[in-house]
């Protein structure tokens, strides 16, 4: 069984940092690209961030490019999100997702079939 | 930037069909997929490459890519289809529309 369990939200002040990870089980991991994707209260979904497999390949979106960082540890089934520079604007449940394209590392195969259950990110003095 | 646009809302009676809409520029040369979110859960994949159910998504769900639009269709609607949905695509990054929310009434 698939599973995504995320970790490392909480409150912190504007300009401030967080490290988010999500540990991966039940697939063999360096085969999947993973995603981080974002929703603040009341709103849609906003894709953040994507890795490929390897960790070669890293994509962000225009929001959060110079400011965030993804990298993966392949040996702990674990991606993070480094988040720096916060703002209030970054407020929301963070999901950590997988994507569904076996080998994919980007692209239109860049979708997501397991999503974790999220974890908040409040920034806020 | 690439967007794709939503109608904000969708309503349908329970056992009729429901169409949720999906434009962009030249959105039937790349793959689509469709999300369904449920108040307070993750979203769940119900479509991916345009056209394909994962597993366990029921057979009422269907969809289509075609010009500028892409088009999630659901059969014989029934209440726990009552959510938002949201369709992807990538342009330089996933792109997510706004999100539509299905009403069942």
């Amino acid at each position: 069984e698939v599973q995504l369990l995320e970790s490392g939200g909480g409150l912190v002040e504007p300009g401030g940092s967080l490290r988010l990870s999500c540990e991966a089980s039940g697939f063999m991991f360096s085969d999947y690209a993973m995603s981080w994707v974002r929703q603040a209260p009341g709103k849609g979904l906003e894709w953040v961030s994507g890795i490929s497999g390897s960790g070669q390949s890293t994509y962000y979106a225009d929001s959060v490019k110079g400011r965030f960082t993804i990298s993966r540890d392949n040996s702990k089934n674990t991606v993070y999100l480094q988040m720096n520079s916060l703002r209030a604007e970054d407020t929301a449940v963070y999901y950590c997702a997988r994507v569904g394209d076996q080998y994919c590392a980007g692209g239109s195969c860049f979708y997501s079939d397991y999503w974790g259950q999220g974890i908040l990110v409040t920034v806020s003095s | 930037s690439y967007e794709l646009t939503q109608p904000p809302s969708v309503s349908v009676s329970p056992g009729l069909t429901a169409s949720i809409s999906c434009s962009g520029d030249k959105l039937g040369s790349d793959y689509v997929s469709w999300y369904q979110q449920k108040p307070g859960q993750s979203p769940v994949l119900v479509i991916y490459q345009d056209d394909k159910r994962p597993s366990g998504i029921p057979e009422r769900f269907s969809a289509s890519n075609s010009g500028n639009t892409a088009t999630l269709t659901i059969s014989g609607t029934q209440a726990m289809d009552e959510a938002d949905y949201y369709c992807q695509a990538w342009g330089s990054g996933v792109v997510f529309g706004g999100g539509t929310k299905l009403t069942v009434l």
